[in-house]
């Protein structure tokens, strides 16, 4: 069955360091996002996109953060400077197969641990 | 931003029992909902859905009911087995292919 993979599972970094998380969403799949799950929190979203471009935003999602879809199968996060806070799970998403359910399948995760 | 509620973080159930989850939404507009399953260190596994022109839908063990008027669903497993343990989210989905909201999650454990 195809599912979505992330990489890497775990990524330690220091506070100010630009990290890069990668996701393959399933492959016919059209809608991709990110969700961060701080420890002993909620599932949060980041950001949805579409067609190449940013459909949606939350607020935690700011200049520091960014998302790219670099090859038609790869879709990234990037964290410009990361800050402590930061240190959280952070899950990739997609759904939208051409069918009217609107289930998102969930890689995963990676782990980030800022220091 | 409380427009998902799991009111009840644990829940303890008997292997073979019935395991009732619960979940209320303020925004009436809502009308796409979901049930995800949750290990420790793993991605949330979708479970089942309901689209609000319906009021159940069952898959094998779980079935989904929702009340519309109440803004309250609810998610039974039946039976419940040891592999059931786990967190269950409810998550409603904002609009067409929008961003979830989740519910805070409700820890199951389902003793033998």
């Amino acid at each position: 069955e195809p599912e979505v993979t992330q990489t890497p599972s775990h990524q330690v970094t220091q506070m100010g360091q630009e990290v890069i998380l990668r996701c393959v969403p399933i492959s016919n799949h059209l809608y991709f996002y990110w969700y961060r799950q701080i420890l002993g929190q909620k599932v949060e979203f980041l950001v949805s996109f579409y067609n190449n471009e940013i459909s949606e935003k939350s607020e935690i999602f700011d200049d520091q953060f960014s998302v790219e879809r670099p090859d038609g199968s790869n879709f990234t996060l990037k964290i410009r400077s990361t800050k402590l806070e930061d240190s959280a799970m952070y899950f990739c998403a997609s759904g939208g197969s051409g069918t009217d359910s609107y289930e998102q399948y969930f890689g995963p995760g990676t782990r980030l641990t800022v220091t | 931003d409380q427009q998902v509620k799991q009111n009840s973080p644990s829940l303890s159930v008997q292997e073979g029992r019935i395991s009732i989850l619960n979940c209320d939404y303020t925004n009436s507009m809502f009308d796409y909902f979901l049930w995800y399953k949750k290990y420790p260190a793993e991605g949330p596994t979708f479970l089942i859905s309901i689209s609000s022109i319906k009021d159940k839908n069952e898959d094998g063990r779980f079935t989904v009911f929702l009340n519309k008027s109440a803004k309250h669903l609810s998610l039974h497993i039946v039976p419940s087995q040891p592999g059931d343990s786990a967190v269950y989210f409810c998550a409603v989905v904002t609009q067409s292919w929008g961003k979830l909201q989740f519910g805070a999650g409700t820890q199951v454990v389902v003793t033998p």
